[in-house]
């Protein structure tokens, strides 16, 4: 099993839609997680860190669930310009804090 | 202020070659990590430096290494290049200290293997 796991898809959905993502990490002690959005052939970009409340950025919403070990990503009402690769990144714990564990990435493209 | 700035930001190297790759973290930010992203794949861990210690390593042969400057830049070296050495290579500047573990990504050095 991957240490941190996600759905490649593709994720295709017409502007407008609500779409949702999963991550699940493999260590109960991971300390801290994030969302990273990448666009094609550029370095990814910090989105979202994920709080054990819950987290909101405008159309954006967090979520981690620690029982089932794994964290979400909610987007609501789609737009083009949402089009991108979204990594979800875990901090499994030990003593290197800079370390994120990165998933494969879930490819996202909102047609019109 | 200037993000995390890289160089080159593209080059090409045959197998058997070594490459340096270079790297300023944001100002202010003690803490470097590369990465390396193949197609298709999430980043993966190479190396963390604070303070110009290794604070660790990931699950590279030893033909990679790296270190860092009094003033918090960093190279990685990369020796005996493969053709599977071919990637993006990020760094990124860590921000604060505890497990926050916050990265910011530079723009990547594109290296391929021929």
């Amino acid at each position: 099993r991957k240490e941190v796991e996600q759905d490649p898809g593709p994720f295709n959905v017409p502007e407008g839609a609500t779409v949702a993502f999963n991550c699940t990490y493999s260590n109960s002690a991971s300390q801290s997680f994030f969302w990273y959005r990448q666009d094609c052939r550029k370095e990814p970009k910090l989105l979202m860190s994920v709080y054990s409340s819950g987290n909101e950025d405008g159309r954006f919403t967090a979520q981690l669930n620690r029982a089932s070990q794994y964290i979400s990503l909610l987007i609501r009402d789609s737009k083009l310009s949402d089009s991108a690769t979204y990594l979800c990144a875990v901090n499994l714990g030990g003593t290197s804090y800079g370390k994120l564990t990165f998933g494969q990435g879930t490819i996202l493209t909102v047609h019109p | 202020d200037a993000g995390v700035t890289q160089s080159p930001t593209h080059l090409i190297k045959t197998r058997g070659q070594h490459v340096t790759l270079r790297c300023s973290p944001i100002s202010g930010h003690k803490s470097v990590s590369w990465y390396q992203q193949v197609l298709g794949q999430g980043p993966q861990f190479i190396f963390q430096y604070y303070e110009k210690e290794e604070r660790g390593r990931g699950n590279f042969p030893d033909r990679f290494s790296a270190r860092q400057f009094p003033n918090y830049s960093s190279e990685l070296n990369v020796n005996a290049l493969l053709l599977g050495d071919s990637a993006l290579y990020l760094c990124a500047s860590v921000r604060g200290q505890g497990l926050t573990g916050e990265l910011f990504f530079g723009e990547g050095s594109r290296l391929t293997v021929l």
